[in-house]
């Protein structure tokens, strides 16, 4: 069973409110990724860091999102102004090394009015 | 562009038969394949995978042929279940890059 934790649960905000969701990768897991789950089950690739440091990351991302893996601090993903567009599944992941298997969470559902 | 496809975008089946599910990718130095399969209401989580030095890998019901000289692969689910009711997601990477690339997945029915 996957040990990644991610919080809120479920996310409710106004249109150019701030959302910022969180993530504990596995133990032992230095790679973190950020997906966006659309209604149609797409998956859309975000953000991924090894430790500390950003690896990759979408054109979006560089726009309205942000993201950081704190040493000793969960990871985060924060939309700095919500569009009703950015409603989605975001789903953290996490592995050993980023080309082997994902460790998914349970996402956090984020719902912009 | 789309470094993964899946097909077909769904596909229902009775239950006892075979599932075969499709998927092609661009890059020819992916070298790891894994399948996640996603129930609704749950996280995705790791089927089956495979590496090149294989053309078939084998885990009960499930079983995956790949054809790296088409870059096909395809996952075939025997003796079908209601169970296995689920969207099934194809995924691809390469040893020297820290993506995995997803295909848009296949959601699988299978009557009773």
């Amino acid at each position: 069973n996957s040990k990644v934790i991610q919080t809120p649960r479920y996310l409710v905000k106004g249109q150019g409110q701030k959302a910022k969701m969180r993530c504990i990768p596995e133990k032992g897991h230095p790679v973190v990724f950020w997906y966006q789950q659309n209604k149609n089950n797409e998956f859309k690739f975000l953000i991924n860091f090894q430790n500390q440091e950003v690896l990759q990351q979408i054109d979006m991302t560089e726009k309205r999102f942000s993201a950081e893996c704190p040493s000793n601090s969960p990871c985060s993903l924060e939309i700095q102004s919500s569009e009703a567009g950015d409603s989605a599944l975001y789903l953290c992941a996490s592995s050993q090394t980023g080309g082997e298997t994902l460790y998914f969470g349970s996402g956090t559902r984020l719902t912009v009015l | 562009q789309q470094q993964v496809r899946q097909s077909p975008q769904s596909l229902t089946v009775w239950e006892g038969e075979t599932a075969i599910l499709n998927c092609s990718y661009e890059d020819s130095t992916f070298d790891y394949f894994p399948w996640y399969r996603l129930f609704p209401g749950e996280s995705p989580a790791l089927l089956i995978a495979i590496r090149p030095v294989s053309n078939k890998k084998e885990d009960g019901r499930f079983t995956i042929f790949f054809n790296k000289r088409e870059k096909k692969l395809s996952l075939h689910i025997t003796d079908s279940q209601p169970g296995d009711s689920a969207t099934y997601f194809c995924a691809a990477s390469a040893d020297n890059n820290n993506r995995i690339f997803f295909g848009d997945g296949t959601q699988l029915v299978v009557k009773p």
